[in-house]
């Protein structure tokens, strides 16, 4: 079974604060992503990277970075955070075949506040 | 720019009673996937659709995407408890297996 993890379930910063969101698959997959859900959104792509050192932005990077040193491993950076950044983040991870989509897998998911 | 979108939001349906949700994309889509969220969960993928009006069945579950690739459906006859959550659409892009989300459709199952 894919598993996905990400390092915190709850998290509560403070304004300003530079904050490290992590994700790890395990399935030796290409493809990793950052969303964050929202009511009433859905998900909504923040950055995705397909190899390693590779990344891309999706709809919404503003706020954000990202960090990919390894195959394995997906970091997302809050470089300070503000209260508008509170919210469910998702990491997902996919087989990564271009001009294909392949399922993704999402790990549990890390709630921030930021107050 | 591209955008998914979903309806209804919400549907409450008795036990029993069948529920659909439709999904429509502003652009032809390469693909086609649904999603469940359990509450408190995290997204689970249920299937992807690719051909101009393919039809898929899983179960009670039917999935249809239209012929234009612009718009798709989730069909679940009887619903029951365990249906609850909340259902995705994603709809593929053409290149580097991004999908974009469309907002969901929150389903309650009243016993």
């Amino acid at each position: 079974d894919v598993k996905v993890t990400q390092s915190s379930r709850y998290l509560v910063k403070r304004t300003g604060e530079k904050v490290f969101l992590e994700c790890v698959q395990d399935m030796d997959h290409e493809n990793m992503f950052w969303y964050r859900q929202d009511p009433g959104l859905g998900l909504r792509l923040i950055y995705f990277s397909y190899d390693v050192k590779m990344k891309e932005k999706g709809d919404i990077p503003e706020g954000y970075s990202v960090s990919r040193e390894k195959k394995e491993r997906f970091s997302l950076i809050l470089e300070s955070a503000s209260t508008n950044q509170t919210s469910m983040y998702l990491c997902a991870s996919s087989l990564g075949v271009t001009g294909v989509s392949y399922e993704q897998y999402f790990g549990p998911g890390t709630r921030l506040t930021v107050t | 720019g591209q955008q998914v979108m979903q309806i209804p939001q919400y549907q409450h349906v008795q036990e029993g009673e069948d529920f659909t949700t439709y999904c429509n994309s502003s652009t032809t889509l390469s693909n086609i996937q649904w999603y469940k969220q359990r509450p408190g969960g995290h997204p689970v993928f249920l299937i992807q659709l690719v051909k101009s009006g393919e039809v898929k069945k899983q179960k009670r579950l039917t999935f249809q995407f239209g012929e234009a690739k612009k718009n798709s459906s989730l069909h679940i006859t009887a619903t029951q408890t365990t249906d609850v959550g909340t259902y995705f659409c994603a709809g593929g892009r053409t290149s580097y297996d991004k999908v974009i989300f469309g907002p969901g459709t929150s389903l309650s199952v009243i016993p």
